[in-house]
Protein backbone atom coordinates (compact mmCIF):
# COMPACT_ATOMS: atom_id res chain seq x y z
CA UNK A 1 0.00 0.00 0.00
CA UNK A 2 1.22 3.20 -1.08
CA UNK A 3 -0.45 5.62 1.74
CA UNK A 4 -0.76 9.05 0.37
CA UNK A 5 1.24 10.17 -2.25
CA UNK A 6 1.89 14.15 -3.14
CA UNK A 7 3.36 15.67 -6.48
CA UNK A 8 5.38 17.40 -7.01
CA UNK A 9 7.85 17.39 -3.79
CA UNK A 10 9.06 21.15 -4.20
CA UNK A 11 7.85 23.88 -6.36
CA UNK A 12 9.10 27.17 -7.17
CA UNK A 13 6.71 29.60 -8.39
CA UNK A 14 6.65 33.57 -9.00
CA UNK A 15 4.17 36.05 -7.17
CA UNK A 16 1.38 36.03 -9.81
CA UNK A 17 1.51 32.74 -10.95
CA UNK A 18 -0.87 29.96 -10.57
CA UNK A 19 0.00 26.63 -9.26
CA UNK A 20 -1.60 23.18 -9.35
CA UNK A 21 -0.35 20.36 -6.49
CA UNK A 22 -2.32 16.96 -6.82
CA UNK A 23 -2.53 13.97 -4.06
CA UNK A 24 -3.71 10.31 -4.36
CA UNK A 25 -5.25 9.24 -1.52
CA UNK A 26 -4.87 5.89 0.50
CA UNK A 27 -6.19 3.04 -1.64
CA UNK A 28 -9.70 2.17 -0.37
CA UNK A 29 -10.10 6.10 0.86
CA UNK A 30 -13.16 8.25 -0.87
CA UNK A 31 -12.37 11.65 0.63
CA UNK A 32 -9.40 13.93 0.68
CA UNK A 33 -8.33 17.24 2.98
CA UNK A 34 -5.63 20.04 1.55
CA UNK A 35 -3.96 21.68 4.92
CA UNK A 36 -1.43 24.52 4.52
CA UNK A 37 1.63 24.37 6.57
CA UNK A 38 3.47 27.96 7.22
CA UNK A 39 7.14 27.70 8.46
CA UNK A 40 6.65 26.97 12.05
CA UNK A 41 3.32 26.77 12.35
CA UNK A 42 0.96 24.03 12.51
CA UNK A 43 -1.41 22.93 9.55
CA UNK A 44 -4.52 24.88 8.30
CA UNK A 45 -7.28 23.22 6.99
CA UNK A 46 -8.19 24.25 3.27
CA UNK A 47 -11.05 22.46 2.76
CA UNK A 48 -12.37 18.49 1.81
CA UNK A 49 -13.75 17.02 -0.96
CA UNK A 50 -16.12 13.92 -1.11
CA UNK A 51 -18.05 12.64 -4.08
CA UNK A 52 -16.19 15.09 -6.49
CA UNK A 53 -17.72 18.08 -4.55
CA UNK A 54 -16.35 20.36 -1.88
CA UNK A 55 -17.79 19.54 1.69
CA UNK A 56 -16.25 21.78 3.92
CA UNK A 57 -13.68 24.92 3.09
CA UNK A 58 -11.81 26.19 6.11
CA UNK A 59 -10.99 30.38 6.07
CA UNK A 60 -9.34 30.33 2.58
CA UNK A 61 -9.99 33.08 -0.22
CA UNK A 62 -11.56 31.92 -3.27
CA UNK A 63 -7.58 31.98 -4.98
CA UNK A 64 -7.65 28.20 -3.33
CA UNK A 65 -9.55 25.88 -5.33
CA UNK A 66 -9.74 22.38 -5.72
CA UNK A 67 -11.21 19.06 -7.31
CA UNK A 68 -11.55 15.63 -7.05
CA UNK A 69 -11.64 12.92 -9.71
CA UNK A 70 -13.74 10.20 -10.11
CA UNK A 71 -10.03 8.34 -9.34
CA UNK A 72 -10.85 10.26 -5.86
CA UNK A 73 -7.39 11.96 -6.42
CA UNK A 74 -7.20 15.35 -6.06
CA UNK A 75 -5.89 18.48 -6.91
CA UNK A 76 -5.09 22.05 -5.29
CA UNK A 77 -5.09 25.20 -7.08
CA UNK A 78 -3.91 28.37 -6.15
CA UNK A 79 -4.21 31.44 -8.80
CA UNK A 80 -2.41 34.59 -8.67
CA UNK A 81 0.33 33.65 -6.24
CA UNK A 82 1.50 35.66 -3.08
CA UNK A 83 4.25 35.31 -0.98
CA UNK A 84 2.20 34.11 1.88
CA UNK A 85 1.43 31.46 0.11
CA UNK A 86 4.95 29.95 0.70
CA UNK A 87 4.45 26.85 2.89
CA UNK A 88 4.13 23.17 2.82
CA UNK A 89 0.96 22.01 1.47
CA UNK A 90 -0.31 18.81 2.64
CA UNK A 91 -2.95 15.65 1.42
CA UNK A 92 -4.92 13.58 3.74
CA UNK A 93 -7.18 11.10 2.95
CA UNK A 94 -9.53 9.13 5.22
CA UNK A 95 -12.50 6.29 4.26
CA UNK A 96 -15.74 8.70 4.83
CA UNK A 97 -16.28 12.51 5.58
CA UNK A 98 -17.80 10.74 8.48
CA UNK A 99 -14.58 9.17 9.61
CA UNK A 100 -13.31 10.61 12.61
CA UNK A 101 -10.89 13.08 11.84
CA UNK A 102 -7.66 11.06 13.72
CA UNK A 103 -8.55 8.37 11.44
CA UNK A 104 -7.30 10.20 8.31
CA UNK A 105 -3.64 9.55 7.07
CA UNK A 106 -1.62 12.51 5.75
CA UNK A 107 1.20 12.96 2.58
CA UNK A 108 4.68 14.18 3.10
CA UNK A 109 3.49 17.04 1.62
CA UNK A 110 4.34 19.71 -1.30
CA UNK A 111 6.68 22.42 -0.28
CA UNK A 112 5.65 25.81 -2.46
CA UNK A 113 7.81 28.45 -2.65
CA UNK A 114 6.84 32.04 -4.01
CA UNK A 115 9.36 34.40 -5.26
CA UNK B 1 -5.78 34.89 17.59
CA UNK B 2 -4.07 31.68 18.29
CA UNK B 3 -6.61 29.12 19.92
CA UNK B 4 -4.66 26.40 19.95
CA UNK B 5 -0.56 27.26 21.86
CA UNK B 6 2.03 24.86 22.53
CA UNK B 7 4.69 27.49 24.25
CA UNK B 8 7.86 25.32 24.10
CA UNK B 9 9.37 25.17 20.58
CA UNK B 10 11.33 22.34 22.11
CA UNK B 11 11.81 19.88 24.40
CA UNK B 12 15.21 17.45 25.27
CA UNK B 13 14.78 14.33 27.36
CA UNK B 14 16.60 11.88 28.28
CA UNK B 15 16.04 8.30 27.14
CA UNK B 16 14.18 6.29 29.44
CA UNK B 17 12.63 9.02 31.27
CA UNK B 18 9.26 10.82 31.03
CA UNK B 19 8.38 13.24 28.34
CA UNK B 20 5.78 15.99 29.05
CA UNK B 21 4.44 17.94 26.35
CA UNK B 22 2.01 20.61 27.02
CA UNK B 23 -0.97 22.48 25.41
CA UNK B 24 -3.11 25.28 26.29
CA UNK B 25 -6.16 25.99 24.17
CA UNK B 26 -8.77 29.19 24.64
CA UNK B 27 -11.54 27.93 22.91
CA UNK B 28 -14.39 26.63 25.69
CA UNK B 29 -16.44 24.97 22.49
CA UNK B 30 -13.13 22.49 22.01
CA UNK B 31 -14.74 19.09 22.55
CA UNK B 32 -11.89 16.70 20.51
CA UNK B 33 -8.26 17.14 20.89
CA UNK B 34 -5.68 15.45 19.20
CA UNK B 35 -1.87 14.83 19.10
CA UNK B 36 -0.37 14.21 15.89
CA UNK B 37 3.59 13.00 15.41
CA UNK B 38 5.84 14.67 12.77
CA UNK B 39 9.24 12.91 11.43
CA UNK B 40 11.19 15.74 8.68
CA UNK B 41 9.77 14.80 5.16
CA UNK B 42 6.60 12.80 5.95
CA UNK B 43 3.16 13.58 6.73
CA UNK B 44 1.87 14.12 10.72
CA UNK B 45 0.85 10.95 11.70
CA UNK B 46 -1.83 10.61 14.48
CA UNK B 47 -0.90 9.09 18.07
CA UNK B 48 -3.81 9.29 20.15
CA UNK B 49 -6.94 11.12 20.97
CA UNK B 50 -9.36 12.39 24.20
CA UNK B 51 -12.64 13.73 24.45
CA UNK B 52 -13.98 16.58 26.54
CA UNK B 53 -16.14 13.55 28.36
CA UNK B 54 -12.81 12.08 29.71
CA UNK B 55 -10.09 13.41 31.02
CA UNK B 56 -7.21 10.92 30.63
CA UNK B 57 -6.80 8.07 27.66
CA UNK B 58 -3.98 5.68 27.40
CA UNK B 59 -2.28 3.98 24.89
CA UNK B 60 0.82 2.54 25.52
CA UNK B 61 3.47 4.34 26.37
CA UNK B 62 1.66 7.39 25.17
CA UNK B 63 -0.70 8.90 27.88
CA UNK B 64 -3.21 12.64 27.37
CA UNK B 65 -4.25 14.45 30.12
CA UNK B 66 -7.42 16.75 29.62
CA UNK B 67 -7.39 19.21 32.18
CA UNK B 68 -10.87 21.10 30.64
CA UNK B 69 -10.93 23.80 33.21
CA UNK B 70 -7.54 25.27 33.06
CA UNK B 71 -8.40 24.57 28.89
CA UNK B 72 -4.92 22.46 28.97
CA UNK B 73 -3.87 18.81 28.00
CA UNK B 74 -0.64 17.34 27.86
CA UNK B 75 0.86 14.45 26.47
CA UNK B 76 2.77 12.22 28.21
CA UNK B 77 5.47 9.74 27.20
CA UNK B 78 6.61 6.52 29.39
CA UNK B 79 9.88 5.33 28.78
CA UNK B 80 10.89 7.86 25.97
CA UNK B 81 12.98 5.77 23.19
CA UNK B 82 14.72 7.12 20.68
CA UNK B 83 12.65 6.72 18.03
CA UNK B 84 9.89 9.41 19.60
CA UNK B 85 12.63 12.31 18.73
CA UNK B 86 9.66 14.06 16.05
CA UNK B 87 7.67 16.70 16.05
CA UNK B 88 4.30 16.62 18.10
CA UNK B 89 1.73 18.99 17.34
CA UNK B 90 -1.59 19.30 19.33
CA UNK B 91 -4.98 20.35 17.22
CA UNK B 92 -8.53 20.63 18.47
CA UNK B 93 -12.04 20.85 16.87
CA UNK B 94 -15.19 21.28 17.56
CA UNK B 95 -16.97 17.63 17.16
CA UNK B 96 -14.56 15.28 15.53
CA UNK B 97 -15.03 16.82 12.74
CA UNK B 98 -12.04 18.23 9.69
CA UNK B 99 -11.61 21.46 10.91
CA UNK B 100 -8.79 21.20 13.31
CA UNK B 101 -7.03 24.14 14.98
CA UNK B 102 -3.55 22.80 15.47
CA UNK B 103 -0.81 24.12 17.30
CA UNK B 104 2.86 25.31 16.40
CA UNK B 105 4.36 22.39 17.36
CA UNK B 106 7.28 21.20 20.13
CA UNK B 107 9.99 19.07 18.98
CA UNK B 108 11.22 16.53 21.18
CA UNK B 109 14.74 15.48 21.23
CA UNK B 110 15.39 12.20 23.30
CA UNK B 111 18.97 12.27 24.23
CA UNK B 112 20.96 8.91 24.42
Amino acid sequence: DAGVTQSPTHLIKTRGQQVTLRCSPKSGHDTVSWYQQALGQGPQFIFQYYEEEERQRGNFPDRFSGHQFPNYSSELNVNALLLGDSALYLCASSLTPGTSVGEQFFGPGTRLTVL
Amino acid sequence: DQQVKQNSPSLSVQEGRISILNCDYTNSMFDYFLWYKKYPAEGPTFLISISSIKDKNEDGRFTVFLNKSAKHLSLHIVPSQPGDSAVYFCAASVGSNYQLIWGAGTKLIIKP
